[in-house]
């Protein structure tokens, strides 16, 4: 099956500063998204970006289908980004809608 | 908005009883999941279902059942629960195959004594 890594897995900043995560897919896919799960454990969703470039604020995201990657762009970080991001991808399994997760990166940024 | 509710936030159970999670999306979604997460394993798909009264098997359904006899409604059910069912239980909907982002509940964190 499809193989979703992300980097990296654990990342410290001070607020205010920039940041990119990166995720690594080993297929070809239909949808990929990112999500960032806050402290109480929900999931929320940032993107819906299978290709392209999409923005919302102070975080963008880029996936590059051909080459089986996607970024997300933090600027300007707060305390309140922190979390668990992570990248899911639904690859071409013959109408199986099973997303596919990485481990995700653990944000912690500092005040 | 889509909005995905989970029945409960916390729930405590003992071991050999039966649960239930409910799960509520009111966007008109065709496609509903159960996932569990645990530390070290990540996500992983329990159930979905893609219609009402239709359900197919994800990872690890050993130990769970799913019912759909709303749209709107997708239950886990838990018909003995063990200790190794504790866990973090996640729904999710999505609105059908062609346009598939799926959008998450609160969750439901269980723990089975």
């Amino acid at each position: 099956g499809i193989q979703v890594e992300q980097s990296p897995p654990d990342l410290i900043l001070q607020e205010g500063a920039n940041s990119t995560l990166r995720c690594n897919f080993s297929d070809s896919v239909n949808n990929l998204q990112w999500f960032h799960q806050n402290p109480w454990g929900q999931l929320i969703n940032l993107f819906y970006i299978p290709s392209g470039t999409k923005q919302n604020g102070r975080l963008s995201a880029t996936t590059v289908a051909t080459e089986r990657y996607s970024l997300l762009y933090i600027s300007s970080s707060q305390t309140t980004d922190s979390g668990v991001y992570f990248c899911a991808v639904l690859g071409p399994q013959g109408g199986s809608e099973k997303l596919v997760f990485g481990k995700g990166t653990k944000l912690t940024v500092n005040p | 908005d889509v909005k995905v509710t989970q029945s409960s936030r916390y729930l405590v159970k003992r071991t050999g009883e039966k649960v239930f999670l409910e799960c509520v999306q009111d966007m008109d979604h065709e496609n509903m999941f159960w996932y569990r997460q645990d530390p070290g394993l990540g996500l992983r798909l329990i159930y979905f279902s893609y219609d009402v009264k239709m359900k197919e098997k994800g990872d690890i359904p050993e130990g769970y059942s799913v019912s759909r006899e709303k749209k709107e409604r997708f239950s886990l059910i838990l018909e003995s629960a063990s200790t190794n069912q504790t866990s973090m239980y996640l729904c999710a909907s999505s609105l059908f195959a062609e346009i598939n982002e799926q959008f998450f509940g609160p969750g439901t964190r269980l723990t089975v004594l």
